[in-house]
């Protein structure tokens, strides 16, 4: 069993749909990180948090600590929000990141 | 806005040649890693690095490679023999602190190995 898993694989929406990420985690952990990755393979850092809930822009991130599952939603998607978006979290020895096998968005207009 | 930058963007290579990737994380950082992506696959830890030497290395991470901080900005990751199976997308990153802390990635290196 992979120590994080995430849901969809794969998610086709329409333009301006509310998007939903799942990732569930199976080690105990500090803090989980969302991240994008770009078409041309740049990742980039979206959100790290630890309990609760972030927003950033149309982009928002909770986590349950007790149930070990984050989830990564997009309100008003856009075309531009295609990529790749990958949960990953750190082992709890350490900071290195074990990462999900990424959910691939793709917002059609 | 500070950024981790990465050199060469793509790197081609005979097998059994070795090749150093460099990376120059952000100036206030801490903690480098390096990561790879094999096409299709996830992403994988290979190594981190705090205080000029390795704090962690995974399975992968076996004696072909090694990591440097030759001066107070560069990072590199040097792969002494390539094989076919290098071929991959190599992510370097930095944060400020070890636990808890966000992660800035380089925009990596493809590395194809012939």
């Amino acid at each position: 069993k992979n120590e994080v898993e995430q849901s969809p694989q794969n998610l086709t929406a329409q333009e301006g749909e509310f998007i939903t990420i799942n990732c569930s985690y199976s080690v105990g952990i500090s803090a989980l990180h969302w991240l994008q990755q770009h078409p041309g393979g740049g990742i980039v850092s979206l959100f790290m948090l630890s309990s609760g809930k972030k927003k950033h822009g149309r982009l928002i991130a909770t986590i349950n600590i007790q149930e070990k599952h984050s989830s990564l939603h997009i309100t008003a998607s856009h075309p531009r929000d295609s990529a790749v978006y990958i949960c990953a979290v750190p082992k709890t020895s350490g900071s290195r990141l074990t990462f999900g096998e990424g959910t691939q968005l793709t917002v059609n207009p | 806005e500070p950024e981790v930058t990465q050199t060469p963007s793509h790197q081609v290579t005979q097998m059994g040649q070795e090749v150093i990737l460099r990376c120059v994380p952000i100036s206030n950082h801490l903690y480098f890693y390096w990561y790879r992506q094999i096409l299709g696959q996830k992403v994988e830890f290979l190594v981190s690095f705090y205080n000029n030497e390795i704090s962690e290395k995974s399975e992968i991470f076996d004696d072909q490679f090694s990591v440097e901080r030759p001066d107070g900005s560069n990072f590199t990751l040097k792969i002494r023999s390539t094989k076919l199976e290098d071929s991959a997308m190599y992510f370097c990153a930095s944060s400020v602190q070890r636990e808890v802390s966000e992660q800035f990635f380089g925009p990596g290196t493809r590395l194809t190995v012939l």
